[in-house]
């Protein structure tokens, strides 16, 4: 139980372009689910929580608007980079947590964008 | 100063050997800690979860915590290649502050 896919599992886009991650819970629905950024060998970074219906919280330093993040449903979640960049380039985590009782975050496999 | 500290390693032992990870952390409203483990290019799994100061053993793996001196640990007994992956503390403050704070991971390599 509580396994949490991504989608897709890599992408490539050329500079400019946007780029849309799925996120879903597949047999649990989470209330809340949070976007990592992380860099080759460095640590995961929050970039931003959201909870279903609600606009989402970022990060200080972490842009809103080159970042969309929708949590639509209890079981799906979409982060969007905006007009990507090279820079944007990273390993997107995201996790989910059931709420209810549990505070335990299950995390996705991670999407790996590459920006040329 | 970073909010947690952690070694990055790499950190190479052999098969069968007691592994020992370690973090430790400036921020004395923490209560909640966590290990993860995670693969190369795959999301990290949670290991151990553990409340305030105090150990937690799930078959080889044992987590401590030591509040007063912000410092956790996690061992790993008769370590198999298969623990071979990187290695990550996470904490939080009060129950329902979801937001995580990891270290920086530890790169452990276990050599049969």
């Amino acid at each position: 139980g509580a396994v949490v896919s991504q989608h897709p599992s890599w992408v490539i886009c050329k500079s400019g372009t946007s780029v849309k991650i799925e996120c879903r819970s597949l047999d649990f629905q989470a209330t809340t689910m949070f976007w990592y950024r992380q860099f080759p060998k460095q640590s995961l970074m929050l970039m931003a929580t959201s909870n279903e219906g609600s606009k989402a919280t970022y990060e200080q330093g972490v842009e809103k608007d080159k970042f969309l993040i929708n949590h639509a449903s209890l079981t799906l979640s979409t982060l969007t980079v905006t007009s990507a960049h090279p820079e944007d380039s990273s390993f997107y985590i995201c996790s989910a947590s059931p709420g209810q009782g549990t505070d335990t975050q299950y995390f996705g496999p991670g999407t790996r964008l590459t920006v040329l | 100063q970073k909010e947690v500290e952690q070694d990055p390693g790499p950190l190479s032992v052999p098969e069968g050997a007691i592994v020992s990870l370690n973090c430790t952390y400036s921020n004395s409203a923490f209560q909640y800690f966590m290990w993860y483990r995670q693969y190369s290019r795959k999301g990290p799994e949670l290991l151990m979860y553990t409340y305030s100061s105090g150990n937690k053993e799930d078959g080889r793996f044992t987590a401590q915590v030591d509040k007063s001196s912000k410092y956790i640990s996690l061992f790993i007994r008769d370590s198999q290649p298969s623990d071979s992956a990187t290695y990550l503390c996470a904490m939080r403050g009060s129950w329902g502050a979801q937001k995580l704070v990891f270290g920086q991971g530890t790169r452990l390599t276990i050599n049969p």
